[in-house]
């Protein structure tokens, strides 16, 4: 399973924009960028997913590197229920049909009011 | 639509004794998979069935089993319980070959 790294915590204010990176220097060309969050005392929520371009969708936005080697989700106004377990995850376009994610640790978010 | 709901929502056992957890799908969704979730060790997964055959598993004792009945609901059983099995476990859903998985709220399991 290729493997991504992101920071342990990050902080944030109210209402500012907030920039998760993610580095996956191993990504194979097949593979899907997902990123999922975790709120206190929830199951995981999906949040975006993306392959090569920018993608934004009511949630956040989806940036991409040109060589693949990282992303970033941006969310562009946080606000105190964006606090959560962020995590970027690597999904093959195929693995035999199977729905499996492998998760890491993960970033947690603090947002401040 | 209903999202994804599993029972119990909290259960204490003791060890050596045995649990059966369970999971309702969101309509329609064909997929169900299953992990585990402790502080230590995070989020690992444990099995995914789709249409009632096991498709995949991860690296757990024989003592974490599953299926999936017909109506897709599927419930994972964990046999002789130690304390290590206290945990979160997780179900989530898809379609089936598609990209989002859906999570239910998770059963906390304390093993006394």
């Amino acid at each position: 399973d290729a493997k991504t790294t992101q920071p342990n915590s990050m902080e944030s204010n109210e209402e500012e924009p907030v920039h998760l990176p993610c580095n996956h220097s191993t990504i194979s060309g097949t593979d899907y960028i997902h990123w999922y969050r975790q709120l206190p005392s929830q199951g995981p929520e999906y949040v975006i997913h993306g392959l090569t371009s920018n993608v934004n969708n009511r949630m956040a936005s989806l940036a991409i590197a040109e060589d693949r080697k990282s992303s970033t989700l941006i969310l562009h106004r946080a606000t105190l229920r964006d606090a959560a377990v962020y995590y970027c995850i690597l999904r093959p376009l195929s693995q035999g049909g199977s729905e499996k994610l492998v998760f890491g640790k993960g970033t947690k978010l603090t947002v401040n009011p | 639509k209903a999202g994804v709901t599993q029972t119990p929502r909290y259960l204490i056992k003791t060890r050596g004794q045995q649990v059966t957890l369970s999971c309702s799908p969101i309509s329609g969704h064909r997929s169900v998979s299953w992990y585990q979730q402790t502080p230590g060790q995070g989020l690992q997964f444990l099995f995914e069935y789709f249409s009632e055959t096991q498709r995949n598993k991860g690296n757990f004792p024989g003592r974490f089993s599953g299926r999936q009945f017909s109506n897709s609901r599927s419930e994972m059983n964990v046999s002789t319980l130690e304390l290590g099995d206290s945990a979160l476990y997780l179900c989530a859903s898809s379609p089936g070959m598609i990209y989002e998985q859906y999570f239910g709220p998770g059963t906390r399991l304390t093993v006394t």
